[in-house]
């Protein structure tokens, strides 16, 4: 099986730009996890999708914001970048089963300047 | 509160066993995991253990926790330059769903010869 596939891998972006990052889940899962990785804050959940609707949510402001497809393909969009935005974005996919793990993919990394 | 914390470096020589620790506040967590982080790399899932649980071992990893004190500790016998990276352990809380884990702050292993 496949894993997790998250592209762009890098990104460079300017303030006050927007950005969209795209997750494809290992085959057969149907939740998405975002999590947002950086030096001071560490790992902080963003939301999970599962079967297209947001399911759960953390504490992030109204820029970031996602979407999940039929085929349970994930897109996150950040607007109105800042500066504070740059870091790693991984996305993990699980099966959406109460008892199941989560797998995450390689991240995508956003440098916003 | 849902705060995980973990010393931030460890350093072993090769050949001799490593333990790294976490300590958690939420008692009502359900599963708790161990992630890899390679450079540059997303995160692998180690392993996991269930709160009933006391002690689960994999191959050369041992996991302990003592949820009286909410004590998670991960023990890598015959430790491998290839074990270098950031070990993070994580919570989940019986939220229902499998997302949204807590993650602590990282502990940064390193291997000498």
């Amino acid at each position: 099986k496949a894993g997790v596939t998250q592209t762009p891998r890098y990104l460079i972006k300017t303030r006050g730009q927007q950005v969209t990052l795209s997750c494809s889940p290992i085959s057969g899962h149907r939740s998405v996890s975002w999590y947002q990785q950086t030096p001071g804050q560490g790992l902080q959940f963003l939301f999970e999708y599962f079967s297209e609707t947001q399911r759960n949510k953390g504490n992030f402001p109204g820029r970031f914001s996602g979407r999940q497809f039929s085929n349970s393909r994930s897109e996150m969009n950040v607007s109105t970048l800042e500066l504070g935005d740059s870091a790693l974005y991984l996305c993990a996919s699980s099966s959406g089963r109460t008892q199941e793990t989560q797998y995450f993919g390689p991240g995508t990394r956003l440098l916003v300047l | 509160g849902e705060d995980v914390e973990q010393s931030l470096f460890l350093s072993v020589r090769e050949g001799d066993s490593s333990v790294i620790n976490c300590t958690y506040t939420d008692s009502s967590s359900t599963y708790l995991y161990w992630y890899k982080q390679e450079p540059g790399a997303g995160l692998q899932l180690l392993t996991y253990i269930f709160s009933n649980m006391d002690m689960k071992q994999d191959q050369r990893l041992t996991v302990l926790l003592n949820k009286k004190d909410k004590h998670l500790s991960l023990r890598i016998a015959d430790t491998q330059t290839g074990d270098s990276a950031i070990y993070f352990c994580a919570e989940r809380l019986p939220t229902g769903t499998a997302s949204k884990l807590t993650f602590g702050t990282g502990t940064r292993l390193q291997v000498t010869l």
